[in-house]
């Protein structure tokens, strides 16, 4: 059974620092990895999508990499902002053949708080 | 549409009743997702909706849940005889049956149960 894992649950850093966030996943058989960003009271805004064949996805600030036969994602922020306080979350979709495909299997988040 | 859409956004309900939450996905994307959030068990898995194959129920908790997806478009969640620990965010996704299948939620309904 896939258990995904974010650690830490909470962060708190001053505004430019560089910080990286880390989800571990048991079972390596996924099919790809997205982080999600969920400000209070409000949906899911997804981040990345870094596919089972890929190693990194950038955007903007932003770099998630992906080393599947270890079972671990990292999301990379560069000079954070007081505006990237949130909650982060990682899922996986499980790659066909390993069974419950389709839904997204959650970590249970970051919460980011950047100070100015 | 330009996202994905929920109503209600609040939803506050007396135990023993019925509700219908409403999901409007992405259009054109096929693939449409049903999650729920509570504090005690982040965020997991109810029912998942694939073009015309029989959906995946396997995370629904009880037979007092439902789900339907008309016209492969607009799906309704239907809980029966509320209880309070069914208070939640009740979140829908979409994504296309192809590719990246990346989803994308929408705001989510409030549901308490007094």
């Amino acid at each position: 059974k896939q258990e995904v894992t974010q650690i830490p649950a909470a962060l708190s850093v001053p505004e430019g620092e560089n910080l990286v966030l880390n989800c571990s996943f048991t079972d390596s058989a996924i099919y790809n990895l997205q982080w999600f960003r969920q400000d209070p009271g409000k949906g899911l805004t997804s981040l990345l999508l870094i596919q089972s064949s890929q190693r990194e996805q950038t955007s903007g600030r932003l770099n998630a990499s992906l080393d599947k036969s270890s079972g671990r994602s990292t999301l990379y922020i560069a000079a954070s902002q007081p505006g990237d306080s949130a909650t982060y979350l990682c899922a996986v979709r499980q790659g066909y053949g390993s069974g419950n495909t389709g839904k997204l299997i959650f970590g249970q988040g970051t919460t980011l708080q950047v100070k100015p | 549409g330009a996202g994905v859409s929920q109503s209600p956004s609040n939803k506050v309900t007396e135990k023993g009743k019925d509700v219908e939450l409403r999901c409007d996905p992405i259009s054109g994307h096929t693939a449409l997702y049903w999650y729920r959030q509570s504090l005690g068990q982040g965020l997991e898995f109810l029912i998942y909706f694939q073009g015309n194959s029989a959906p995946d129920k396997s995370g629904l908790p009880s037979d007092r849940f439902s789900a339907e997806r008309t016209g492969g478009s607009v799906s309704t969640l239907t809980i029966q005889r509320t209880q309070q620990e069914d208070s939640a965010v009740y979140l829908c996704a979409s994504s296309s049956d192809r590719g990246r299948y990346e989803q994308y939620f929408g705001p989510g309904t409030r549901l308490t149960v007094t």
